[in-house]
């Protein structure tokens, strides 16, 4: 059983360009999230997917972001115009639903963004 | 709103020394959740423990040991005989329960260090 997949690991990118990351959660799991760490802080939530369903955006998340979840499985977030303020690791979770183990997040290993 | 407060940001212990990360959350929720993640060097955060809100029972796994107790809002955890290997960022982390997007609130986690 392979677990959460980021790709890409690391992405360097000029303020104003365009960037997308994608995750691939654990294969039974329905519940996708995607949390923001900068250094030295905790994990902040951004968004959160029930199967296909969006369900909620953090206030973090703002016009610029965008995120889906087209087929239930794989997801994309994609910063537009990107900003320094953006320079952060991404990292994507994911949880079965219905389950006893449905509360327990795991996740992949992050995106690296560096905007110069 | 949840918090989750760790105030111990960086600690060192020599190999074998037992040590304790120190986690106190807030929430107005009766029903939650409360978790620990290990964040290597690599930045995967791994998943060590869950716990309910109604089970107050400690918890013992090998080296690793939670002591959880409601009446002060805390959630420690003892690492027994500490080796170079449990060197790591250590983040506490508190969700709600039963209402489907149980994302997660961390603290700012406590940076470990063993010193061979």
């Amino acid at each position: 059983d392979t677990g959460v997949s980021q790709n890409p690991r690391h992405k360097i990118t000029k303020r104003g360009q365009n960037v997308t990351f994608r995750c691939d959660p654990i294969s039974e799991h329905n519940r996708l999230y995607w949390y923001r760490q900068t250094l030295g802080q905790g994990p902040e939530f951004l968004t959160y997917f029930q199967n296909e369903a969006q369900l909620e955006k953090s206030r973090l998340l703002s016009d610029r972001f965008s995120a889906e979840r087209p087929k239930g499985s794989f997801s994309t977030l994609e910063i537009q115009r990107t900003e320094q303020g953006d320079s952060a690791m991404y990292l994507c979770a994911s949880s079965p639903a219905g389950t006893s183990e449905s509360d327990t997040q795991y996740f992949g290993p992050g995106t690296r963004l560096t905007v110069l | 709103a949840q918090k989750v407060t760790q105030a111990q940001t960086e600690i060192s212990v020599v190999e074998k020394e037992d040590v304790t990360l120190d986690c106190v959350y807030e929430t107005r929720d009766t029903t939650y959740y409360l978790f620990w993640y290990k964040q290597p060097p690599s930045g995967e955060l791994v998943f060590l423990i869950r716990r309910n809100s109604f089970d107050e029972q400690n918890e013992i796994s090998g080296r690793y040991s939670w002591n959880f107790q409601k009446s002060t809002s805390s959630f420690n955890f003892t690492i027994t005989a500490s080796q170079v290997v449990d060197s790591a960022v250590y983040f506490c982390a508190l969700s709600e329960a039963g209402f489907g997007n149980e994302k997660l609130t961390f603290g700012t986690g406590t940076r470990l260090t063993i010193i061979p």
